[in-house]
């Protein structure tokens, strides 16, 4: 049973802002909104989560509309290195797993 | 760099044979997690402990099995091994938050690759 739903792949130049977008849109208030990502077949790294304030820090923004039932991961400028799937994640605080879905390939083009 | 370690990289071995999986959290962090990433699956989680103790399970399978040690490095037990048992296996650790809860801001390992022939 699919929580979200991300485009399976997307294209961004070198040093543009890539936007991931994600629905979530039978979130529940409890639920937080978590971005992962992963490189390769390297382990997945986390990115940010938010409630339903817009977050940032050093790596990404995360815009969560109004009603909380969509999100976009903002990379300010992307580099070759952000080239990976995306993975949004919606998860009650305290549920201690992950459900990972299929994610959003980013390809980062020179 | 994300503080997580994993051994061995990489482990081939035979269908019927029994390997252990050997993660060490960050620094502080209490709760380990173990998550199976195959090419049709993709990534899957398996259980979690929390301080030496069970805290959560998912689609473990029965011939696995899991244990964290007094000094909070865990190891993952799998046994009978079969072909689509084959995967990469993803160690996660997270810092406490309050009593005996944890954030759900886990940290990866780099993974051990399990090849079953």
């Amino acid at each position: 049973d699919a929580k979200t739903t991300q485009p399976p792949s997307m294209d961004c130049a070198e040093g543009r802002a890539a936007n991931l977008p994600c629905n979530h849109s039978t979130i529940s208030g409890n639920e937080y909104v978590y971005w992962y990502r992963q490189i390769h077949s390297q382990g997945p790294q986390y990115i940010i989560h938010g409630l339903k304030n817009n977050e940032t820090n050093e790596m990404a923004s995360l815009i969560i509309t109004e009603d909380r039932k969509s999100s976009t991961l903002i990379l300010p400028h992307a580099t070759l290195r952000d080239t990976a799937v995306y993975y949004c994640i919606v998860s009650p605080a305290g549920s201690y797993q992950l459900t990972f879905g299929k994610g959003t390939k980013l390809s980062v083009i020179p | 760099d994300s503080g997580v370690t994993q051994t061995p990289k990489h482990l081939i071995t035979a269908t019927g044979q029994r390997v252990t999986l050997r993660c060490s959290p960050r620094s502080g962090d209490l709760s380990v997690y173990w998550y199976q990433q195959s090419l049709d699956q993709g990534l899957q989680f398996l259980i979690q402990y929390y301080n030496g103790e069970e805290r959560a399970k998912g689609n473990i399978l029965e011939r696995f099995s899991a244990q964290q040690f007094p000094d909070l490095h865990s190891e993952l037990n799998l046994s009978s091994l079969e072909l689509g048992d084959s995967a990469l296996y993803f160690c996660a650790s997270s810092p406490p938050v309050g009593w005996a809860l944890s954030t759900d801001t886990q940290y990866f390992g780099p993974g051990t690759r399990l090849t079953v022939l």
